[in-house]
Parts: structure tokens; sequence; C-alpha cells
């Protein structure tokens, strides 16, 4: 079935720095979201891109879905505590079934 | 505004006791309706979902069943717990496909459940 594979697991940086996580697939993508999951909680939807070579942003947030739709990716300009969590990307299971595949996140501290 | 509520918050049951946890939803019909399953640190793990009352779809065969008695209620019961049954459980609702995009989906607070 479809699969999203995301890099890197992990990531520490020093607070100010900035961030990159991707999402990739051997298959072309209908459209990926993304989630954020603080320590503790649960994921919140972030955003959706659908079209090839999309870019969305939310305040330091960078959104990009690939031109081939077979990649994407969250960059964070000057990170802040706030920041930490977990980011997932997911994606629509193949044949347009009702449900999500979830990459398995990348995990983000923050140093002050 | 829609509201997603799981209860209860943490859980600790011996190994082989029952289970049920549930999920209610509130402020939309008609939603998809999600089990997930997160061991610690690790990512989510779709155990059921459904699309109706009475529909359910498993997604990895184990010990646990899901149940949607009414149209925004999902439950997920066990008749005897296993150790690797501990985990983070996260119910979540989606508006329904219906020929459109897939829509985001909303998870409610999560309960942490370890068996003993």
């Amino acid at each position: 079935g479809q699969q999203v594979m995301q890099i890197p697991q992990y990531q520490h940086v020093q607070e100010g720095e900035d961030f990159t996580t991707y999402c990739n697939s051997s298959t072309t993508l209908s459209n990926i979201q993304w989630y954020k999951q603080r320590p503790g909680g649960h994921p919140v939807f972030l955003i959706q891109l659908v079209k090839s070579g999309e870019v969305k942003k939310q305040k330091r947030l960078t959104f990009q879905f690939g031109e081939a739709k077979k990649n994407s990716s969250l960059h964070i300009t000057a990170t802040q505590t706030t920041d930490v969590g977990t980011y997932f990307c997911a994606t629509i299971t193949q044949g347009g079934s009702e449900k999500l595949v979830f990459g398995k996140g990348t995990k983000l501290t923050v140093n002050p | 505004s829609q509201t997603i509520h799981q209860w209860p918050a943490t859980l600790v049951q011996p190994v082989g006791s029952p289970l049920s946890l549930e999920c209610t939803v509130e402020g939309t019909s008609n939603p998809n309706l999600y089990w997930y399953r997160q061991a610690a640190g690790r990512g989510l793990q779709l155990l059921f979902y459904s699309v109706g009352i009475g529909q359910i779809s498993s997604e990895v065969p184990q010990n646990l069943s899901a149940s949607r008695p009414q149209d925004r209620q999902f439950i997920l019961s066990s008749k005897k717990l296993l150790l690797s049954d501990s985990g983070f459980y996260l119910c979540a609702w989606s508006v329904r496909y219906g020929g459109q995009l897939l829509r985001e989906q909303y998870f409610g607070p999560g309960t942490r459940l370890t068996v003993t």
C-alpha cells in the first residue's frame, strides 16, 4: 500500500536555527497533509497540499509539495521553543479510501 | 463547532482484563471515525475506522475490536488485554470523503493505557 518515508527521525536544534523535515514517496501522491504533536498531546492538523509545486506559508512555517508530487517538506525558520514536538506527514491511501497513512514523524527538540 | 471527547484520560489495567474506551463527537453528523494507537515515541498505527453506524474496517488483526453503535460514538474494546496493548490510544474524526479530497482529521485528547 501507499507509504511515506519521513526523514530525519530526530532533529535537535538551537533556538533560532532553521529546521526542515522531508516526506518522500515512491509513487505519486494525491495530496499531503502535515500534523504537529506536542509532547504529551495529540496530533493537530497544520495544512494540506494538493497541487504540484504548491508552496504554503504559515508564519515561520513553509510547506512545499514537489513538482512530481512524490515528496513534500516542512521548513521552520528561526525555531522557537514552542516549535518542539513531532511533525507527521500523511497522505490518502491508494484507491481513494477514506483513511490516511502517516509517516513515522520527525521529533524536533529545541535548545533554548 | 465540533468537539471530540475521549475517556478515560489514563488507565492502568492488568494483563487479561477487559478494556472499553469510548469516543464521542459533537457538532457534526455522519463523520468518519478512526482509532489509532501510538507506542511511546513512535508513529500512529491505524487500528479501525468506520464510515457509518455498524460499519467497521479493521486494519490490524489483534485482540482488539471496535463498534459504532451511534453515529457519533466509537468504542474500542478488548476481552483480554496483553502487555503489548499498552500505548496511547487516539480517536479521530473527519468529514466523509464524498467525492471530495480527503479532509483533515481531528484528534481527541487520547487515552494512555498501561497494561501491567
